[in-house]
Order: C-alpha cells, then sequence, then structure tokens
C-alpha cells in the first residue's frame, strides 16, 4: 500500500537559517511526489511536483526538493527561511486517481 | 487557483442531524475530491468523483456519503452527524485531463458536531 512518511512532526528554524524537511514515501512504482504549505486556517498550496526527469526540482518561494529514489526520499530544502515561511508543510504521492498524505510538518521561524 | 470555494466556511452542528457540505468549481476540471483534515493524521480522502454522477471510496467514507449532478459541484453528506465527524473538511480539484496532476484545494469547512 502506498503511504507517505514525515518523520518531523514539528521544526524550529532561525530566521535566515537553512531548512530541510524530510519526506519518505512508500510506491511500488515511479511516484508523483509533490511538496504543499498550509499557512493557518488557510487551504493547501502547491509548493513543487516531481513527475520525471531532472530529481531536482525548483519551486515557488525559494523551495527545491530533490527526488532519491535509493532512499525513497523526497525532502523540501530552503537556502535561507523567512518568517513569512512558517507554517505547515504536507508530502504527498499521487497514484491513479488519487493522494496520499503525509502527516505534515509545523514550521516555526524564530528571529 | 482553479476558483474552489467551499460552502459553509464554518458550521456547528448536533449529533445526528445530517449536514451536507459543498465544493464549487469554476474551471471545468473532471476530478474532484473531499478529504478530512485532523491534527496527527494530515489529510485524508474521503471520496472522490472522476466525472458527473462517477464517485468512489476513500480511505475514510464509513458515515459519509457524496453526490456530483454537475460538473461544478460536489457535495458531501453525514447523513446522521456524530462527534468523530468533527473535523475541518477540504475540497480539492485535480488540474488537467490526466489523473496525476497537481490538486487544488479549496478554502476548507471548519465543522464542529457536538
Amino acid at each position: 500500500a502506498q503511504s507517505v512518511t514525515q518523520p518531523d512532526i514539528h521544526i524550529t528554524v532561525s530566521e535566515g537559517a537553512s531548512l530541510e524537511l524530510r519526506c519518505n514515501y512508500s510506491y511500488g512504482a515511479t511516484p508523483y511526489l509533490f511538496w504543499y504549505v498550509q499557512s493557518p486556517g488557510q487551504g493547501l498550496q502547491l509548493l513543487l511536483k516531481y513527475f520525471s526527469g531532472d530529481t531536482l526540482v525548483q519551486g515557488i518561494k525559494g523551495f527545491e526538493a530533490e527526488f532519491k529514489r535509493s532512499q525513497s526520499s523526497f525532502n523540501l530544502r530552503k537556502p535561507s527561511v523567512h518568517w513569512s515561511d512558517a507554517a505547515e508543510y504536507f508530502c504527498a504521492v499521487g497514484t491513479g486517481n488519487q493522494f496520499y498524505f503525509g502527516t505534515g510538518t509545523s514550521l516555526t521561524v524564530i528571529p | 487557483d482553479a476558483g474552489i470555494t467551499q460552502s459553509p466556511r464554518h458550521k456547528v452542528t448536533e449529533t445526528g442531524t445530517p449536514v451536507t457540505l459543498r465544493c464549487h468549481q469554476t474551471e471545468n476540471h473532471r476530478y474532484m475530491y473531499w478529504y478530512r483534515q485532523d491534527p496527527g493524521h494530515g489529510l485524508r480522502l474521503i471520496h472522490y468523483s472522476y466525472g458527473v454522477k462517477d464517485t468512489d471510496k476513500g480511505e475514510v467514507s464509513d458515515g459519509y456519503s457524496v453526490s456530483r449532478s454537475k460538473t461544478e459541484d460536489f457535495l458531501l453528506t453525514l447523513e446522521s452527524a456524530t462527534s468523530s465527524q468533527t473535523s475541518v473538511y477540504f475540497c480539492a480539484c485535480n488540474s488537467g485531463v490526466a489523473p496525476i496532476n497537481e490538486q487544488f484545494f479549496g478554502p476548507g469547512t471548519r465543522l464542529t458536531v457536538l
């Protein structure tokens, strides 16, 4: 069965520091992978996606993610975090007609 | 933004009452989804639709039913609400013809069942 694991429930970083959010997936075939961000009281917004090709994908707001098949991972990174990046981040796998989401990582940014 | 609206945005109801949530989209997307979001569980799929009158169950479909009589509207019904259905409900649509494409989300409906 497909599954997505985000091992970090909550992460705190200082503004200006680098960020890496972890995502591991379980899926038999080539996955379609997504990262979404959710600000408080809002719906989910797509940050980036991976379907095929270059394993390093660029997204909005300065985020990038790297697909590593050997590790079944799709980690999200940002070189310098801004206070406005504080939010909940969800990794997802798309397969067939359905999407499977991780439980999310809550990001706090301290000045 | 796929022009997705949800109504109502907030609702408080009592156990045993029926509740219907509405999702409306303006982009003619074929695929529509209902999720619930709960702390520690992320988003879980309740039901989805792949066309008018074509729906299927997700992983947490018990106690919920859906209907899609028009492309733009996808209704989620709780026939007899229970406290365990207190949650935030999100509607989503697929952007393209292929099913594997990013989903666009509505703003959510916060439902409280007393």
